[in-house]
């Protein structure tokens, strides 16, 4: 079946971190991968995504890459901010419309 | 404001009752997609509508229903409600059949049976 694994959160760093959230996940064929924010009472945000191995998806100073052989879509930053408070999902898309997302890991980031 | 509305934001029911939540999509997209978020279960894919046409179906249990109108707005209809339904659902929604470029997530209704 498909399913996707994330670290346990919640994640606690300092402003300027260096961030990594690890995602992996098990499929069938070949999923596209992406990585969901979610804002306090707010909806699920895409953040980035990857269609095909190797792949690296990015936007506002997070990456991804799609590692086949690991099975992995980890996300990274190199310096964050309090701004980037929030829960993380990874997640894939299955038969190009049923999304299986991750359990969501929590970012507190303190100044 | 992310295109996708959803009301109302926030529903109280006693057990035993019906509630339906609405969702509008945003202007162009065709797909809608209903999901719950519920604290052990996570976010689950209950249902997706495409133009009016049931596309696919994850974990709905058979006290759900949803539609999707010819104005493109969707309802899911929550009957029989137990305490283990209280949740956030979320509406979400795509220009075609196909989720490539991700979703647009409107920001949820959060229901609370009591």
């Amino acid at each position: 079946g498909n399913s996707v694994t994330q670290m346990e959160g919640p994640v606690t760093l300092s402003e300027e971190a260096f961030l990594t959230i690890n995602c992996t996940y098990t499929a069938t064929g070949y999923p596209s991968l992406f990585w969901y924010v979610q804002y306090p009472g707010e909806g699920l945000q895409l953040l980035l995504k990857a269609t095909k191995a190797d792949d690296k998806g990015s936007n506002k100073g997070f990456e991804a890459t799609y590692r086949k052989e690991t099975t992995s879509f980890h996300l990274e930053k190199g310096s964050v901010q309090v701004s980037d408070s929030a829960v993380y999902f990874c997640a894939l898309l299955y038969n190009f419309n049923k999304f299986y997302f991750g359990s969501g890991t929590k970012l507190n980031v303190k100044p | 404001d992310s295109g996708v509305t959803q009301t109302p934001k926030h529903l109280i029911t006693a057990t035993g009752q019906r509630v339906t939540l609405r969702c509008s999509p945003r202007s162009g997209d065709l797909s809608v997609y209903w999901y719950q978020q519920s604290l052990d279960q996570g976010l689950q894919f209950l249902i997706q509508y495409y133009n009016g046409e049931e596309r696919a179906k994850g974990n709905i249990l058979e006290r759900f229903s949803a539609q999707q109108f010819p104005d493109l707005h969707s309802e899911l209809n929550l009957s029989s409600l137990e305490l283990g339904d209280s949740a956030l659902y979320f509406c979400a929604s795509s220009v075609g059949q196909s989720a490539n470029y991700g979703y647009t997530f409107g920001s949820g209704t959060r229901l609370t049976v009591v």
